[in-house]
C-alpha cells in the first residue's frame, strides 16, 4: 500500500531560526495537503498541493511539490513561537477516493 | 459554525467492553473519516466512507466496525476493547471534487482501555 515518509521526526530551533519538514510518497499523489497540530489539539488544514512542480506560500510558510508528485517540503522562515506544533504532510492516491495517508510528522520545537 | 463534533471527547473502558464514538459533521460533506493517533505513529486511516451506505477498510481497520446511514453520521463501534486500542480518534470529513479538499478534524476522543 501507500506510504508517506516524513523527516525530521523532531526539529529543535532557535526562535527566528529556518525550519524544513520533508515528505516522501512511495507512489505517484493525485495532491498532497499540510496539516498543522498544536500540542493537545487538532489536525488544521494548512494548503493543498496538485500540480507537478507547484509551489505556493502563504507569509513565512512555503510548500512545493516534486516534478514526479511523490515529494514535497515545508519551509518556514523565520520560525516563531506561534509556529510551535507537528507538522503533517498527506497524500491523496491517484484514485482521488482513497483516504489520506499522512506522514508521521515532524515536531517542531521552538527556543526562544 | 459546529463543523465537525466528536463525543465523548474523554473514555475509559474496561478491557472486553463495547462503545461507540460519535461523530457528526454539518457541511454536507460526502467523505467522512477515522484515524487514530499513537505516539510516534503519526494519523492511521481506520475506516472511510465515500457517501452515505458505502464505507471502506483503511490502514488498522481490526477490532473497528463503522456504518454510514446517514451524510451527517459516521460512528465508529469498538466491539470488544482491547489495550491495545488505547489512543486518540480523530473523525475527519471533506467534499470530493475531482481532487480531494481539505480535511476537516473533530476535537478527538482520548480512549483509555484498562
Amino acid at each position: 500500500g501507500q506510504q508517506v515518509m516524513q523527516i525530521p521526526q523532531y526539529q529543535h530551533v532557535q526562535e527566528g531560526e529556518d525550519f524544513t519538514t520533508y515528505c516522501n510518497s512511495s507512489t505517484t499523489l493525485s495532491n498532497i495537503q499540510w496539516y498543522k497540530q498544536r500540542p493537545g489539539g487538532h489536525p488544521v488544514f494548512l494548503i493543498q498541493l496538485v500540480k507537478s512542480g507547484e509551489v505556493k506560500k502563504q507569509k513565512r510558510l512555503t510548500f512545493q511539490f516534486g516534478e514526479a508528485k511523490k515529494n514535497s517540503s515545508l519551509h518556514i522562515t523565520a520560525t516563531q513561537t506561534t509556529d510551535v506544533g507537528t507538522y503533517f504532510c498527506a497524500g491523496v492516491g491517484r484514485g482521488g477516493a482513497d483516504g489520506l495517508t499522512f506522514g508521521k510528522g515532524t515536531h517542531l520545537i521552538i527556543q526562544p | 459554525n459546529a463543523g465537525v463534533t466528536q463525543t465523548p471527547k474523554f473514555q475509559v473502558l474496561k478491557t472486553g467492553q463495547s462503545m461507540t464514538l460519535q461523530c457528526a459533521q454539518d457541511m454536507n460533506h460526502e467523505y467522512m473519516s477515522w484515524y487514530r493517533q499513537d505516539p510516534g505513529m503519526g494519523l492511521r486511516l481506520i475506516h472511510y466512507s465515500v457517501g452515505a451506505g458505502i464505507t471502506d477498510q483503511g490502514e488498522v481497520p481490526n477490532g473497528y466496525n463503522v456504518s454510514r446511514s446517514t451524510t451527517e453520521d459516521f460512528p465508529l463501534r469498538l466491539l470488544s476493547a482491547a489495550p491495545s486500542q488505547t489512543s486518540v480518534y480523530f473523525c475527519a470529513s471533506s467534499r470530493i471534487q475531482g481532487a480531494r479538499t481539505e480535511a476537516f478534524f473533530g476535537q478527538g476522543t482520548r480512549l483509555t482501555v484498562v
